[in-house]
Parts: structure tokens; C-alpha cells; sequence
């Protein structure tokens, strides 16, 4: 298994600019998220979804849009980029939703925002 | 989702175990400790959680006491490899939310 994959790795966009950033996994997982990391802090969570066609908002999601067509694939939208979304944004995936069940992350995509 | 406090930073001697302290008092019954780490801003990597019981796997070790309000994860030979920011996160029983804290640098030295 591939686990999750995450592309690109690095990304500069200029103020306005729209992306999307592409995260995968192999595992049959039902569960993805994702999180940003500014400098010197701990991860966010931004967006997640509990199954394909299911998403739902988490604790920074403003300036981002998400969709779960399939099961593996759980991209992040940046609609018209800002300074301010300069970051590492990290996606994870787990099987289940139960506090049980350990959450695996990508490698991470480096976006910087001029 | 309860809140944790780490130390900011520890040092180990390489080749000796590292204690890491989590102070969780606040967690509430069904609620599962967790054990990520982050090396040079790669993806955090699980470690290893726990409910009420004492867990421990190819990786590491986790001691709950038995009030819960505190556990310690143990690395029983660390290597310099194993420098990295370790979270303690307290996760609810459903939904697959972590929330991170700053952590503890863990610094191993030869």
C-alpha cells in the first residue's frame, strides 16, 4: 500500500490565485481529513469527510472548499488564495470515525501564498 | 475534546529510555489518549493510544494511570532518530478530530 499520498509537495501561488491540492490513500479508509500547520504550531483541522459524498466544516475552514466523490480521493480547494493560507497542509485518512481507530497522514503539501 | 499539557522540551541520552509526560485531567471516560509524533515537519506519525489499560507495541510504551488524569509514553531505547515533537492528544470516542497542542521536543543525544 501507498498509504496516503499527497501532491504537489511545494506550491507557490500568487494572492488570488486558485488550486487544488490532491490527497489519496490506498486503505479503504472511510475517514479523511485535513489539517494546516503554520510555523512553530500544531496542526488545525480544516475539512473532513466520514464517507464519499459526506463532508463537513472543522475549526479553520474558511477560504477552502472540499468534495468526496470516491472513497480514495478527498482534494482541497483554494478558491482565490490569500497570504494567510500560506502553510503546510497535512491529509489524513482512518477507517473508521471511531476514537478507536489511529488516523494516518500524507507527507504534507508546502504552499506558500505571495 | 480535553485538553493535554506536555513539557516544552526534553533531552535522552541515546540508548536510554525517554519518559514523556502528558497531564490529561480533565479527560472524560470514553474518551482514547494519543501518541503522534513529527519529525522535521514530515507528517505526524502514530505511535500508539490507549483507553483505561497500559499499551505497547513495536514502537513505544503508554502508562495510564489508573485515575487517567496522566500518562507517560515510554521510548525504551531511543536513538537519535527518534528526535521529534511528540503530541499527547485526548480524542473522543467518535469522530476522527485531533486537536494538537505544541507538544514536547524531544531531543536525543549521543
Amino acid at each position: 500500500n501507498a498509504g496516503v499520498t499527497q501532491t504537489p509537495k511545494f506550491q507557490v501561488l500568487k494572492t488570488g490565485q486558485s488550486m487544488t491540492l490532491q490527497c489519496a490513500q490506498d486503505m479503504n479508509h472511510e475517514y479523511m481529513s485535513w489539517y494546516r500547520q503554520d510555523p512553530g504550531m500544531g496542526l488545525r483541522l480544516i475539512h473532513y469527510s466520514v464517507g464519499a459524498g459526506i463532508t463537513d466544516q472543522g475549526e479553520v475552514p474558511n477560504g477552502y472548499n472540499v468534495s468526496r466523490s470516491t472513497t480514495e480521493d478527498f482534494p482541497l480547494r483554494l478558491l482565490s488564495a490569500a497570504p494567510s493560507q500560506t502553510s503546510v497542509y497535512f491529509c489524513a485518512s482512518s477507517y473508521t470515525s471511531s476514537g478507536s481507530d489511529e488516523q494516518f497522514f500524507g507527507p504534507g503539501t508546502r504552499l506558500t501564498v505571495l | 475534546d480535553a485538553k493535554t499539557t506536555q513539557p516544552t522540551s526534553m533531552d535522552c541520552a541515546e540508548g536510554r529510555a525517554a519518559n514523556l509526560p502528558c497531564n490529561h485531567s480533565t479527560i472524560s471516560g470514553n474518551e482514547y489518549v494519543y501518541w503522534y509524533r513529527q519529525i522535521h515537519s514530515q507528517g505526524p506519525q502514530y505511535i500508539i493510544h490507549g483507553l483505561k489499560n497500559n499499551e505497547t507495541n513495536e514502537m513505544a510504551s503508554l502508562i495510564i494511570t489508573e485515575d487517567r488524569k496522566s500518562s507517560t509514553l515510554i521510548l525504551p531505547h531511543a536513538t537519535l532518530r527518534d528526535t521529534a515533537v511528540y503530541y499527547c492528544i485526548v480524542r473522543a470516542a467518535y469522530g476522527n478530530k485531533l486537536v494538537f497542542g505544541a507538544g514536547t521536543i524531544l531531543r536525543v543525544k549521543s
